[in-house]
This record gives C-alpha cells, structure tokens and sequence, in this order.
C-alpha cells in the first residue's frame, strides 16, 4: 500500500507567477484536502476534493483553486502568488463514507518559497 | 468560533521524564480527535485518534491521549521520553458536520539528554 505522495519537494517562484502541486492519494482513498502550513504555525485548510468535486472551502481566495482527477490524484493551483503564499502545502487523503472520522494521512509536503 | 487551544508552545523534558502535552477543543459535541506529529521538514504523521470507541487511546511510539469531556480535553503523554520524540507536537479536530481538520497551533516538544 503507498502512501500519499507529493511533488515537487521545493518550489521557488517569483511574486505574480503561477503554480501547480501535485498529490497522489493513498491508495484505496477517495478524498483529498490541501492545507496550508506557514512557518511556525499550525497547517490551516485550503480546501476538500470529494469524487473530483470541491466538499468545503477554508478562509482562502479564489487564486487558489484545485482538481481532483478520476484516479483521486489532486492539483493545487495558486495564481499571482504573492509573498504571504511562502509556505508547506500539505495534502492529505483520506476514504470519506458514511459513519467514518475520515482520518487524514498526510503526504510529506511542498515547500513553495516566494521571493 | 470552532478552535483548538494547545497551551506551551514549547515543552522541555529530560530523557526519561514525563511528557505532557495539552490540548483542549471548544464544543459541547465531542468531535473527533487526533494527534499527529511533525519531524523538522516532514510532512504530519498520525500518533493517535479518538473516535468515541474508548476514551484512553493508544497510539504509536509509546503516546497515549485521554478524552475527557468535561473538561473538553486530549490531553497527550508518555511515561518516558526518548530523545527521538522531539518534534512538532499537533492536535486536530474534526468537528461535526465538517469535514476538514483543525489544527492548534502546534507544541514544540524538546527533549534534553
């Protein structure tokens, strides 16, 4: 069984530009969320895929938007990235059903810097 | 406001002695409830989940967590720390009806020969 996987390791972009992560799911999960973990402070949720479909949003703006494709592999896209995005862009998957506490297993993370 | 307090940002405990780590939630429904643990420049890994099922858990690497809901508390120890157990300490909320964790701001566990 693999766990969740996530790529590139570390990013560097500059202000204004754009970009992708990626995340493969544990297998057999159905469900992806993204957070984000600033330095020093606890991750904080982006947003959850659901069966390729957004299932909640946290407090972030439209700039940063996600996929989820058919074999329950993620995309986390941030448009004209701004300093404040430097940040550990976490994923997590999880198998969301009825009567679950949904456990999060996490991958091991990208670190986007933003100069 | 859903929120989850960790109190002591950090902690500092010799090899061998008691670790304690604290965590309270703010709800009068007993959500669900884990703890996870973060290595410097890793990803979290789960240490233990309550899930109504008992209120004492054990978890991985000798941790083990007490639900209380009277005092609204998950409290996180182990009996006899090893220098490997420093890391980044974080408790996480499942609230009901929601489905995405919410995280303390985390505990910076220290461990001194």
């Amino acid at each position: 069984e693999t766990g969740v996987t996530q790529s590139p390791t570390h990013l560097i972009k500059t202000r204004g530009q754009q970009v992708t992560l990626r995340c493969s799911s544990q297998s057999g999960h159905n469900t992806v969320s993204w957070y984000q973990q600033a330095l020093g402070q606890g991750p904080q949720f982006i947003f959850q895929y659901y069966r390729e479909e957004e299932n909640g949003r946290g407090n972030f703006p439209p700039r940063f938007s996600g996929l989820q494709f058919p074999n329950y592999s993620s995309e986390l896209n941030v448009n004209a990235l701004e300093l404040d995005d430097s940040a550990l862009y976490l994923c997590a998957s999880s198998l969301a059903g009825r009567g679950r506490e949904d456990t999060q297993y996490f991958g091991p993370g990208t670190r986007l810097t933003v100069l | 406001a859903q929120s989850v307090t960790q109190l002591g940002s950090h902690v500092s405990v010799s090899e061998g002695a008691l670790v304690l780590l604290r965590c309270n939630y703010s709800s009068s429904v007993p959500p669900y409830l884990f703890w996870y643990v973060q290595y410097p420049n890793q990803g979290l890994q789960l240490l233990l989940k309550y899930t109504s099922a008992a209120t004492l858990v054990k978890g991985i690497n000798g941790f083990e967590a007490e639900f209380k809901k009277s005092e609204t508390s998950f409290h996180l120890t182990k009996p006899s720390a090893h220098m490997s157990d420093a890391a980044e300490y974080f408790c996480a909320v499942i609230y009901t009806g929601r489905r995405a964790l919410t995280f303390g701001s985390g505990t910076r566990l220290q461990v001194q020969p």
